[in-house]
């Protein structure tokens, strides 16, 4: 069974450029959460998204969205680039994080504002 | 906000040692899964635990849940060189988002 798929898994932006990340989850899973590790932040939850609603949101600007197709894979994009931005974004998938499954993560998109 | 706080934040050892890593969080959760994760890679799931569960093992890994105390820790036995990697306990937050420490990172020499 295939794993979590994200590309590109690495992009160099200019800062104000915007940047669309693809996530593809595992075959059967309904969630796709978005997830971004910075060294000094750690990993903090961006969104989750469940048969194509959003269904739970971190504490990010509005420049950060994401969407969900019906057929669950998930993009995620950043607008109006900032040098802060540069991060490893992880995309996790699962059948239902809500109710305790098990959440799976994929290798990430490195992402470097320049 | 950080939920899980890990314990060491570094530790080294040689293979063949054991491993303990600790986990501690603030507020009452469903499962607590433990993840690895290899320098510029992504998360691996190694465990999940329900808080109606006290040990699982896995392998060479053994998780237990204490949650009168909010805490967790993970056993690596006989380690190798290949479980250096950063290790992350991450909880259940609002809702479905998983909340995560800042990780302990093991380095296993030969």
């Amino acid at each position: 069974k295939a794993g979590v798929t994200q590309t590109p898994r690495y992009l160099i932006k200019t800062r104000g450029q915007q940047v669309t990340l693809s996530c593809s989850p595992i075959s059967g899973h309904r969630s796709v959460s978005w997830y971004q590790q910075t060294p000094g932040q750690g990993l903090q939850f961006l969104f989750e998204y469940f048969s194509e609603t959003q269904r739970n949101k971190g504490n990010f600007p509005g420049r950060f969205s994401g969407r969900q197709f019906s057929n669950s894979r998930s993009e995620m994009n950043v607008s109006t680039l900032e040098l802060g931005d540069s991060a490893l974004y992880l995309c996790a998938s699962s059948l239902d994080p809500g109710i305790g499954n098990t959440i799976y993560f994929g290798e990430g998109s490195w992402l470097t504002v320049v | 906000s950080q939920q899980g706080e890990e314990d060491p934040q570094a530790l080294s050892i040689q293979e063949g040692e054991n491993a303990t890593m600790n986990c501690s969080y603030k507020t009452s959760i469903n499962n607590l899964q433990w993840y690895r994760q290899n320098s510029g890679r992504g998360l691996v799931h190694l465990i999940l635990i329900r808080s109606n569960e006290r040990e699982k093992h896995s392998g060479r890994l053994r998780v237990t849940l204490d949650t009168s105390k909010k805490s967790s820790s993970l056993l690596i036995t006989a380690s190798r060189a290949a479980d250096t990697a950063s290790y992350f306990c991450a909880t259940g937050g609002a809702g479905t988002a998983l909340i995560f420490g800042k990780g302990t990172t093991l380095s296993v020499s030969s």
